[in-house]
């Protein structure tokens, strides 16, 4: 079965905190693909991120950076210092074929 | 990346009409497209997945004949909600994809439905 959780429903920080988002997937597939989106209040999704399951090398861009663990299973997502404009919700995807399986997602509040 | 425009953003219609929803992908080919129902605070629902000159392929539990999906062509799917009740009332997202897995999915703006 295919499945991706995110456990944290909603996170508060003051601006400047690092912040961590998680992210565990299920899949039985050898080949498959990891993708982070941010929803800001207007309600469109923004593409953060691509990860296939072959490079488990961290990236980072910016104030972004992203870690994944084929061993545990999970592509954790931090933002460091962050910003006000930060606060979204944001969706942990994990693409089998023909189909992307979302995370409920995980609002973030970036409080000044 | 690639720009998915969807279209209307908003629309308010009366209970047993129809309503279509568009979803262009502006500048690549896109040879699937996922539409998603997303209730409030709450993850997106994929309701259908349909190729490119295919019939969509429907989620467990969604009814074919009341969300009428059409993809007709490599940049344009439909979305048609058809004789439309208070409960379809809801956030209808799509998003444009080409074949692989390797490829990431973009997603239009969002239409909020409201059926009064």
């Amino acid at each position: 079965a295919q499945k991706v959780t995110q456990a944290q429903t909603e996170i508060s920080v003051v601006e400047k905190e690092d912040v961590t988002l998680d992210c565990v997937y299920e899949t039985r597939d050898t080949t498959y693909y990891l993708f982070w989106y941010k929803q800001p209040p207007s309600g469109e999704l923004v593409f953060l991120i691509r990860r296939n399951s072959f490079d488990e090398q961290n990236e980072i861009s910016g104030r972004y950076s992203w870690n994944f663990q084929k061993s545990t299973s999970s592509f954790n997502f931090t933002i460091t210092a962050s910003q006000v404009v930060d606060s979204a919700v944001y969706f942990c995807a994990l693409r089998g074929f023909n189909k992307f399986y979302f995370g409920s997602g995980t609002k973030l509040n970036v409080k000044p | 990346g690639a720009v998915v425009s969807q279209h209307p953003s908003r629309v308010i219609c009366k209970s047993g009409t129809s309503v279509k929803i568009e979803c262009r992908s502006l500048d690549f080919q896109a040879t699937t497209m996922f539409w998603y129902r997303q209730f409030p605070k709450q993850s997106l629902m994929l309701m259908a997945t349909s190729n490119e000159g295919s019939k969509a392929t429907y989620e467990q539990g969604v009814e074919k004949d009341k969300f009428l999906i059409n993809h007709a062509s490599l940049t344009l799917s439909t979305l048609t909600v058809t004789s439309a009740h208070p409960e379809d009332s809801s956030f209808y997202i799509c998003s444009a994809s080409g074949t692989g897995l390797n490829t990431e999915a973009f997603f239009g703006q969002g239409t909020r439905l409201t059926v009064v």
